[in-house]
């Protein structure tokens, strides 16, 4: 069956310092893979999408892999601050039609 | 910047009772979706809406749900004799779906209603 992995452990981490967060998937051909954003009782926000064919991709402070033969991406939040704390969550289409499927998450938290 | 709306934020229900939930998508986007999120759990995908039909729908999507667009802004989800299990954080989404580029596909989520079935 298809599955999402996020660590569903909180990621604690000094401010100014990088967060790394790993989402794996399993019997997933995506075409490309997003990044999301949730605060606590707010929807999920968009932050990155990236391709199969594209190994990297940035904005401002954030970084995603996607490593499809691993079949996994990374987020990379650099130089990380105290608003950065929120849950991230990774999103693949699949199965045909415009669904996206969500992973579980992982909660971020940035401390002074 | 465009925004996906929700009405009502919280709604408190009795069970068996039926609640209809109410979201303004962005205006220009050709796909709505409604997803569920118990407290402490995923996001979950309910169903996907494109050109007046659902285009696709989960197994949480049975009987006891519907989905309608009835006028040119609005998509409601209907839940029919509501459950304690129903409780939950609904959220509506809507994406452009025009053509193949992958941002077809990025998802606009609204605030949410929070359902709470007593």
């Amino acid at each position: 069956s298809q599955k999402i992995e996020q660590n569903s452990e909180a990621l604690n981490i000094q401010e100014g310092k990088t967060a790394t967060l790993t989402c794996n998937y399993t019997n997933y051909s995506p075409a490309y893979l997003q990044w999301y954003r949730q605060d606590p009782g707010r929807g999920p926000v968009f932050l990155l999408l990236i391709r199969e064919n594209e190994k990297e991709k940035r904005k401002e402070r954030l970084k995603v892999t996607f490593d499809t033969t691993l079949k996994q991406s990374l987020f990379h939040i650099t130089a990380s601050q105290p608003a950065d704390s929120a849950t991230y969550l990774c999103a693949l289409e699949g199965g045909g039609g415009n669904k996206l499927t969500f992973g579980t998450g992982t909660q971020l938290k940035v401390e002074l | 910047e465009p925004e996906v709306t929700q009405t009502p934020s919280h709604q408190v229900t009795q069970m068996g009772q039926e609640v209809i939930l109410r979201c303004v998508p962005i205006s220009n986007h050709l796909y709505f979706y409604w997803y569920r999120q118990i407290l402490g759990q995923k996001v979950e995908f309910l169903v996907s809406f494109y050109n007046n039909e659902i285009s696709e729908k989960s197994e949480i999507f049975d009987d006891q749900f519907s989905v309608e667009r009835p006028d040119g802004s609005n998509f409601t989800l209907k839940i029919r004799s509501t459950k304690l299990e129903d409780s939950a954080m609904y959220f509506c989404a809507s994406s452009p779906g025009t053509g193949g580029s992958p941002g077809a596909n990025v998802l606009t989520f609204g605030a949410g209603s929070r359902l709470t079935v007593l």
